[in-house]
């Protein structure tokens, strides 16, 4: 299976403190994807990093890749309750546009 | 601008019959995915539209199956349907181009009794 892995599965932290999640995959990419998912409803996309990139901010999100390893982090800074979703990986298929994405961290953000 | 829009919210079917989900992209996107997020296996890639062509699937059997239309709005079919169907099916929609995010709907819950 070319689905990635995350880690931790789950994640509890207390409002302000930061929150990192990690992604395995298994598979030379083009790019790699971060999204959100709120209980129940669609993605949202969060961030896409090319394989020749190393590191890219957006806001309060900051990813790394480090495609040697085929690991990516996600670090969320100053976590708000509003925060609390499930977050998922995402790498391309070999030639094609379609996602495989990662297990994911349920991140629970305590007021 | 609106996001990708899927009907119908909830479908609630009975094994052997047949379920057909709709999803219209954001305008000027040509490409069209649908994947299923069922209990327990992760979100999985289904079928890959693009210029009513389809251009990639996943692991699954044939009676999965969909098609895009000339205004790049999308049907996902399933046929005789089995229980391990129930999931959430979302459509996603992008550019062809690639490096290119991708927009999802909120999803169709089905469910088979």
């Amino acid at each position: 299976s070319q689905q990635g892995e995350e880690d931790p599965q789950a994640l509890s932290i207390q409002e302000g403190e930061n929150a990192t999640m990690n992604c395995s995959y298994k598979t030379s990419i083009n790019n790699l994807q971060w999204y959100r998912q709120n209980s129940g409803r669609g993605l949202v996309h969060l961030i896409l990093i090319r394989s020749n990139e190393r590191e890219k901010h957006s806001g309060r999100l900051r990813v790394t890749l480090d495609t040697s390893k085929k690991s990516s982090s996600l670090l969320i800074t100053a976590s708000r309750a509003a925060d609390t979703a499930s977050y998922f990986c995402a790498t391309d298929d070999t030639g094609a546009n379609n996602l495989f994405f990662g297990t994911g961290t349920r991140l629970t953000v305590i007021p | 601008e609106a996001g990708v829009t899927q009907s119908p919210t909830h479908l609630i079917k009975t094994r052997g019959q047949q379920a057909t989900l709709r999803c219209s992209p954001i305008s000027g996107h040509t490409s069209v995915y649908w994947y299923q997020q069922a209990l327990g296996l992760g979100l999985q890639f289904l079928l890959w539209y693009d210029e009513g062509e389809e251009r990639n699937r996943g692991n699954f059997p044939p009676r999965f199956s969909g098609r895009q239309f000339p205004n790049y709005s999308s049907e996902l079919n399933v046929n005789a349907l089995e229980l391990e169907d129930s999931a959430l099916y979302l459509c996603a929609s992008s550019l062809l181009q690639g490096n290119q995010p991708q927009h999802f709907g909120d999803g169709t819950r089905l469910s088979i009794l």
